[in-house]
This record gives structure tokens, sequence and C-alpha cells, in this order.
């Protein structure tokens, strides 16, 4: 599974578009980049995921440009309820069973969002 | 609505005793997981199990044992409890195959703490 590098934190105030950028230069071909959101105690639950170009539904954009080798996700308009750890991962559809099919977090991207 | 459900919110034990962490999931997935979560170390996978009675290492399995006798119920073993597994528990499941990183559901953990 390729490794993944996002900021550690980020600050916004409510009502702004947040952008937080994944870097995964080691992305291999049939690798899906997948965003997961985390509020305090507890478990991390599926936001978004693409393969390429733009994806969108009603939480949030994905943004992958042509070479993959980063994405972004977007948060439009953030209120308080949107602040938590936001993980970026990488990795192919999972066979049957296998070594393959487990999710690889990283450290995440803390987004405090104040009034 | 489909749920995860981890028996225990926060659990004491002592040192050297034996722990068990249990998990279940009303959605018919083949496949579970363990992970714990420590502060700037993001999350760690333990051990998975993609059929019953099956079972894969993860990351960091020692320390640790599974059971999987059951398809809905997945239990996480501390064989001897110490300090350092002072951790939050979140199990996780995911249907198969063909999910990838996509539709994996996680409890709301469990906070154990080892004194």
């Amino acid at each position: 599974l390729a490794k993944t590098t996002q900021p550690i934190s980020m600050d916004s105030y409510e009502g702004q578009e947040v952008n937080i950028t994944c870097s995964h230069n080691n992305i291999a071909t049939n690798d899906y980049i997948t965003w997961y959101q985390q509020f305090p105690s507890q478990g991390p639950r599926f936001i978004i995921q693409g393969y390429k170009t733009k994806v969108t539904n009603e939480v949030a954009s994905l943004f992958i440009p042509a070479d993959r080798k980063s994405s972004t996700l977007s948060l439009p308009r953030v209120s308080l309820s949107d602040t938590a750890v936001y993980y970026c991962l990488v990795g192919a559809r999972m066979s049957y069973g296998g070594a393959t099919n487990k999710l690889i977090f990283g450290t995440g991207t803390l987004l405090a969002v104040q009034p | 609505d489909v749920k995860v459900t981890q028996s225990s919110r926060y659990l004491v034990k002592r040192t050297g005793e034996k722990v068990f962490l249990e998990c279940v999931q009303d959605m018919d997935h083949e496949n579970m997981f363990w992970y714990r979560q420590d502060p700037g170390l993001g999350l760690r996978l333990i051990y998975f199990s993609y059929d019953v009675k099956m079972k894969e290492k993860g990351d960091i399995p020692e320390g640790y044992s599974v059971s999987r006798e059951k398809k809905e119920r997945f239990s996480l073993i501390l064989e001897s409890a110490s300090t350092n597994q002072t951790s939050m528990y979140l199990c996780a499941s995911s249907s198969s195959p063909g999910d990838g990183l996509y539709g994996y559901t996680f409890g709301s953990g469990t906070r154990l703490t080892v004194v």
C-alpha cells in the first residue's frame, strides 16, 4: 500500500472552504484514494473515494490531478461540527481475503474549525 | 441502521490480567479488523480476519491474539495485559470482495486502561 503524507493540523473558521492535500508519490495503477473522517471518541467513517479527476458527493469533493501523486479533499463552508481528524488512504480494491485486505492509516490531519 | 458494536466503551484492568475485547457486526460482513489508536501514531492494525476461524497478523500483533468462531463476532485477547497496551481499540468490518478501501464500518471504540 502506498504511503501518504498529510499536514498534521489545519485551522479554519466557520463558513470557509477547507482544502486538505495528501501526497502519495508511490501510488500504483490500480490504487484508489479514499478519505475517512474521525470525530473524538468515535471510529473513522468513510467520506469519499476517487480514482482520477474529480468526485463530489453531499459531504465533500475530491480533486485528483492527472499524475495522481496527490489529492485534495475539499470541504465547502465548514461548520464547528466538521472539527475532526481526516485520513487519506491509498490502496487497491481488495482481493478475496489475503494480505491486501486491510486499511493502513497514517496520523491524519486534525482540522479545527473556530467560530 | 447497520452497526459494529464493541461491548465496552471503557475498561480498566490490572497488569497481568487476561482481557477480552468483543466486537459484533450485524452486516454479514466477511472481513473484520482490530486496530489500536494512540496519540501521534494514528491507527495501527493488530489483526484481521477474512473468514470464520481465519486470521492474519497486522502490523503490531505482539501481545495479542484473536478469535473468530462465528461470522458476526471477532474477539481481541490480551493474554497478559501490560501498561503499554493502554490504548483506544477500534473494531471494523467490511464486505468482500471488491469493496477496496470503501465501505469499512467502525465501532465506537473501547478505551482500555491497564494499571
